[in-house]
């Protein structure tokens, strides 16, 4: 079935450094990936939708300048939290979904983001 | 606007008996109904969807869902539970066509008892 990698699984550190998590599509093009934020136990929540080669498409009240996006290459989807302070310790997890309407998003499996 | 709703915060189901998670949606049209699970510290892996056709859909783990345009419900089934279906489960609706967001429910978190 269809694979996504999201690296790192864990990172831990210092208030004010930036951190890129990576999105890879390991077996097919995903023309759009998706990042989403959840809290502990509560539901998903989505941060932006990225289109390859174009801006992303960020939800309300995400701040675009805090968590940047690029979507270069239609199997690759960086997020990098920029300046990143205690508040935004949460687990991040990408989506990525091939061209054709009625396939389903394929998760990796998270990056857990500790920020001292 | 398109929303999930599952009724159920937690559920407790011994080994093997059967379960039913609840999923009602509210969308104008036919929609596209998903069931995802994710276990602890994990990403979500897809069981089953549905786009059309067959209201009866099966998955994978021996799960299968039933779609009910009357009752607005995408229920999840399976007869018998192992250990390792503990897990938490969400039940999405594509929500916006063109990128094809997704509408997530809270959750129902499912807890098996030898």
């Amino acid at each position: 079935g269809a694979v996504v990698s999201q690296h790192p699984s864990w990172v831990i550190c210092k208030s004010g450094t930036s951190v890129k998590i990576e999105c890879r599509s390991l077996d097919f093009q995903a023309t759009t990936m998706f990042w989403y934020r959840q809290f502990p136990k509560q539901s998903l929540m989505l941060m932006a939708t990225s289109n390859e080669g174009s801006k992303a498409t960020y939800e309300q009240g995400v701040e675009k300048d805090k968590f940047l996006i690029n979507h270069a290459s239609l199997t690759l989807s960086t997020l990098t939290v920029t300046s990143a302070h205690p508040e935004d310790s949460s687990f991040y997890i990408c989506s990525a979904r091939a061209p054709d309407a009625r396939e389903p998003q394929h998760f990796g499996d998270g990056t857990r983001l500790s920020i001292l | 606007a398109q929303s999930v709703t599952q009724p159920d915060i937690h559920i407790t189901v011994s080994e093997g008996a059967s379960l039913e998670l609840r999923c009602n949606y509210s969308y104008g049209a036919t929609p596209y109904l998903f069931w995802y699970v994710q276990s602890p510290g994990q990403g979500l892996q897809l069981l089953l969807k549905y786009f059309s056709g067959d209201t009866l859909v099966q998955g994978i783990k021996g799960f299968e869902a039933e779609f009910k345009r009357s009752q607005s419900s995408f229920n999840l089934r399976k007869p018998s539970v192992h250990w390792s279906d503990a897990a938490e489960y969400f039940c999405a609706v594509v929500s916006e066509f063109g990128n094809e967001k997704l509408t997530f429910g809270t959750g129902t978190r499912l807890t098996i008892i030898p």
